[in-house]
């Protein structure tokens, strides 16, 4: 089982729809989560992190369910730049960070 | 956060030979981070610079492939050695936010295509 797994996609949405992305991760230890966004030949950005609480920014809404082990990204009112492909990240101690392989997805107008 | 300099940006290179990369970072840092993204797959970490003494691999990876120096808390250097195409990804220097839980923040990495 991969440490970090989600569904690569590609998510096909049209503008200002709602769009949802999860991930498991496997290790329970696990400390903190993020979301990262890498656009095409670009190196990933951090686009928010993620709390037991769950968090908003703007349009996107991160939760995360330790019980789980299961984090989620919601991104509300779909923009054409938001496509890009979205990483989930596990942070399993001593700064190290495991990458899922992302779910790519593409926004239409 | 910090300025992550990364270069070179992109090279082609024979097989066989060698590339060395450079992270320069606008702050000092105790912990430098090298990733390693193959073509359609995540990110994958190759190993930790810790400044003054030998850097810290993953499982799968080596020194003798991979040697890395960390000369200063602001420095990185990355070699991949005895190219061969499967060597071909993108390279990519990370130093941490801030905090011991804190995210990851990425240089503009280094596309490498190996002919």
């Amino acid at each position: 089982r991969k440490e970090v797994e989600q569904d690569p996609g590609p998510f096909n949405v049209p503008e200002g729809a709602t769009v949802a992305f999860n991930c498991t991760y496997s290790n329970s230890a696990s400390q903190s989560f993020f979301w990262y966004r890498q656009d095409c030949r670009k190196e990933p950005k951090l686009l928010m992190s993620v709390y037991s609480s769950g968090n908003e920014d703007g349009r996107f809404t991160a939760q995360l369910n330790r019980a789980s082990q299961y984090i989620s990204l919601l991104i509300r009112d779909s923009k054409l730049s938001d496509s890009a492909t979205y990483l989930c990240v596990v942070n399993t101690g001593f700064q190290k960070l495991v990458f899922g392989t992302g779910t790519r997805l593409l926004v239409s107008p | 956060s910090a300025v992550i300099s990364q270069k070179p940006s992109r090279d082609i290179c024979q097989r066989g030979t060698s590339l060395t990369i450079q992270c320069q970072v606008d702050s000092q840092v105790t912990m430098m981070f090298w990733y390693r993204q193959q073509p359609g797959q995540s990110l994958t970490l190759i190993a930790t610079a810790n400044q003054g003494s030998e850097a810290t691999y993953e499982s799968g990876f080596v020194i003798d492939k991979f040697p890395i120096s960390r000369p200063n808390l602001t420095f990185s250097t990355l070699t991949v050695s005895n190219l061969s195409p499967e060597d071909s990804s993108i390279y990519l220097c990370s130093v941490p936010g801030g905090g011991g839980n804190s995210p990851l923040h990425f240089g503009n990495g280094t596309r490498l295509t190996v002919t």
